[in-house]
């Protein structure tokens, strides 16, 4: 149980592209949402917190207009990274949970960015 | 502040016995998750300690120490396939998880 799925796992595309990651919970509803980067041999870094049907909260430093994220029901939260540049290539991680912060975070599989 | 240490390297042989600790400094601590990542993937769930005390599961256990905010993830039985970072995560009431860097175990035979 417990399976969370996200897609694409490898994206490459020009500067200036917009990019959408999906995330789903398979087998249960999540509650929260959340989304992550992590750079090589770095630690995960929260980007933002997503509630099903609320607007997400977004870390400090993230620009809400450069990722959108949207929670639409209780198993799909969207990121869009919108016009990428190189800069924005990376390892973009969701996870969700059921529950309060008492309950593990399940992850997805990852999506591999690169931007030419 | 918060902060959350962990060694950034540690390597073992096949069948032995590796204790990876995890100290932090955060508020409103509400508990600790350890997750293992191998290269190129996502993190799984290990554990989840939010009294004191050991808690085991299979060839792995995990303890806390609230007050001295310290952990510690013990695998046992080494197999090649524990090769992987090990992430330590600190739980924070209302907000999201806090990781560590994570802690890279080799394995060798």
């Amino acid at each position: 149980g417990a399976v969370v799925s996200q897609h694409p796992s490898w994206v490459i595309c020009k500067s200036g592209t917009s990019v959408k990651i999906e995330c789903r919970s398979l087998d249960f509803q999540a509650t929260t949402m959340f989304w992550y980067r992590q750079f090589p041999k770095q630690s995960l870094m929260l980007m933002a917190t997503s509630n099903e049907g609320s607007k997400a909260t977004y870390e400090q430093g993230v620009e809400k207009d450069k990722f959108l994220i949207n929670h639409a029901s209780l198993t799909l939260s969207t990121l869009t990274v919108t016009s990428a540049h190189p800069e924005d290539s990376s390892f973009y991680i969701c996870s969700a949970r059921t529950g309060g912060s008492n309950q593990p975070q399940h992850f997805g599989d990852g999506t591999r960015l690169s931007i030419l | 502040g918060q902060n959350i240490d962990q060694p950034t390297e540690m390597t073992a042989t096949e069948g032995a016995i590796v204790q990876i600790n995890c100290t932090y400094q955060t508020s409103g601590f509400n508990g600790l998750f350890w997750y293992q990542q191998h290269a190129g993937e996502a993190p799984t769930f290990l554990s989840y300690n939010v009294l004191d005390g050991l808690e085991e599961k299979g060839r792995f256990s995990s303890f806390l120490s609230r007050s001295k905010g310290y952990s510690y993830l013990l695998l046992k039985e080494l197999q090649m396939k524990d090769s992987a970072s090990y992430l330590c995560a600190a739980n924070q009431a209302g907000t999201a998880l806090i990781f560590g860097k994570g802690t890279t175990l080799s394995v060798s035979s």
